[in-house]
């Protein structure tokens, strides 16, 4: 299926645990983008990728470990997962790195840590 | 710092009402502003957007959004809702040249039927 895809779409697990959540996009979109959704606090940038082997931390990076060895996969990974780390991620992509490039947004994985 | 808030947390409309919701953004250079819409257990999708030119713009579903500069605002609007806009709404503003947005606390909308 063309787009982008997040799995899996829910998760639970323990504190501690390794989780990695999964983003794949169809596109060939360079720039890739992780999100948390949180009540109050909106959408807040987790990492973000220009290509592929290029990352960047975003607003809230600790915690979290990103790879990207092509172009069109994404995944995200809490390596000792912790209770604050329960939320909605969501994956986006978009073509270029400008400013008024629409970003297109997976459906979101709803992670629980417990 | 580069910042969007949305004073409205939770707004609550009659069906066939009109709506407006608010945004206002801190950004030094011309912004590019995005209204975004999150349906229930859904992604988010891009209703409108502005980068230059007429400050009315226009996007999907009847929305339409005016970038005020001298208020730094870019509120939305629908002169008619309908219950199937019952959603989360987003604003955000791009940030840099690097594609990044940097969204809105977001404001909850309930349809009256």
């Amino acid at each position: 299926d063309a787009g982008i895809t997040q799995s899996p779409r829910y998760k639970i697990t323990e504190t501690g645990r390794q989780v990695t959540l999964m983003c794949h996009q169809t596109w060939s979109h360079s720039y890739m983008f992780w999100y948390r959704q949180d009540l109050g606090h909106g959408l807040r940038l987790i990492y973000y990728s220009a290509a592929a082997d290029i990352t960047d931390k975003g607003e809230v990076p600790d915690g979290y470990v990103v790879s990207r060895s092509k172009t069109e996969n994404f995944p995200l990974t809490l390596e000792s997962a912790t209770r604050s780390q329960t939320s909605v991620y969501f994956c986006a992509s978009t073509e270029r790195g400008f400013s008024y490039n629409e970003q297109f947004f997976g459906p979101g994985t709803r992670l629980t840590v417990l | 710092a580069q910042s969007v808030t949305q004073p409205d947390i939770h707004i609550t409309v009659s069906e066939g009402a009109s709506l407006e919701l608010r945004c206002n953004y801190s950004y030094g250079a011309t912004p590019y502003l995005f209204w975004y819409v999150q349906s229930p257990g859904q992604g988010l999708q891009l209703l409108l957007k502005y980068f230059s030119g007429d400050t009315l713009v226009q996007g999907i579903k009847g929305f339409e959004a005016e970038f005020k500069r001298s208020q730094s605002s870019f509120n939305l609007r629908k002169p008619s809702v309908h219950g199937s806009d019952a959603a989360e709404y987003f604003c955000a503003v791009g940030a840099g040249n690097t594609g990044k947005l940097i969204f809105g606390q977001g404001t909850t909308l309930q349809v009256k039927p």
